[in-house]
């Protein structure tokens, strides 16, 4: 049971490079997150799905897309990568909508 | 607006020592609270929960966190600090009526010296 699989684990870009973190569960949730964590801010809700087909802005969401064609799995894409966009990404997923169940990370830095 | 405080960015405590991390929220109802632990490199674990009922919930590895909402607080605590506890810690807040969506404090980091 693999819970909560993000991919890559780490990349690097260059400013205005694009990219797409995958995050896929398989647990059967209907509410996906994607979080930023940045060192003394803790984590923040980019964007959220509540689910299938379903998305919507978290606290910071500009400068990055999201998409949940299927319900397994969240997609987040940058399109146009900035410094500022260098930090630790998290997804999680959750069954009601309560209690959060995280990947890993993936760990992006932007040149 | 939501939001969580976690006043004190780093602790240090002496193995065997008691622990407590202190949280508070603001929110317009009693909201869900949270405790998740995060070792380095790692991703977020959760420790505890409270959602109703009785105000003091036991987690894993043997913490303890307690509501509070006349000082709007959830407070976490371990009798006895272990070098294994040494991470970050975040307390989050979270309810159906805010869509669905969790705020996190900032976190605080543990050092267990032995």
């Amino acid at each position: 049971n693999a819970g909560v699989t993000q991919t890559p684990k780490f990349r690097v870009l260059k400013t205005g490079q694009s990219m797409t973190l995958l995050c896929a569960q398989d647990m059967n949730h209907e509410y996906m997150y994607w979080y930023r964590q940045d060192p003394g801010m803790g984590l923040r809700l980019i964007h959220y799905s509540v689910g299938e087909g379903t998305t919507a802005k978290g606290e910071v969401p500009d400068g990055y897309n999201v998409s949940r064609l299927k319900k397994q799995n969240f997609l987040l894409g940058l399109e146009s990568a900035a410094p500022s966009q260098t930090s630790v990404y998290f997804c999680a997923s959750s069954y009601e909508g309560n209690v959060l169940t995280f990947g890993a990370g993936s760990r992006l830095t932007v040149l | 607006a939501q939001s969580v405080t976690q006043p004190d960015i780093h602790i240090t405590v002496s193995e065997g020592a008691s622990l407590e991390l202190r949280c508070n929220y603001s929110y317009g109802a009693t909201p869900y609270l949270f405790w998740y632990v995060q070792s380095p490199g790692q991703g977020l674990q959760l420790l505890l929960k409270y959602f109703s009922g009785d105000t003091l919930v036991q987690g894993i590895k043997g913490f303890e966190a307690e509501f509070k909402r006349s000082q709007s607080s959830f407070n976490l605590r371990k009798p006895s600090v272990h070098w294994s506890d040494a991470a970050e810690y975040f307390c989050a807040v979270g309810a159906r009526d805010t869509g669905n969506q969790f705020y996190f404090g900032t976190g605080t980091s543990l050092t267990v010296i032995p």
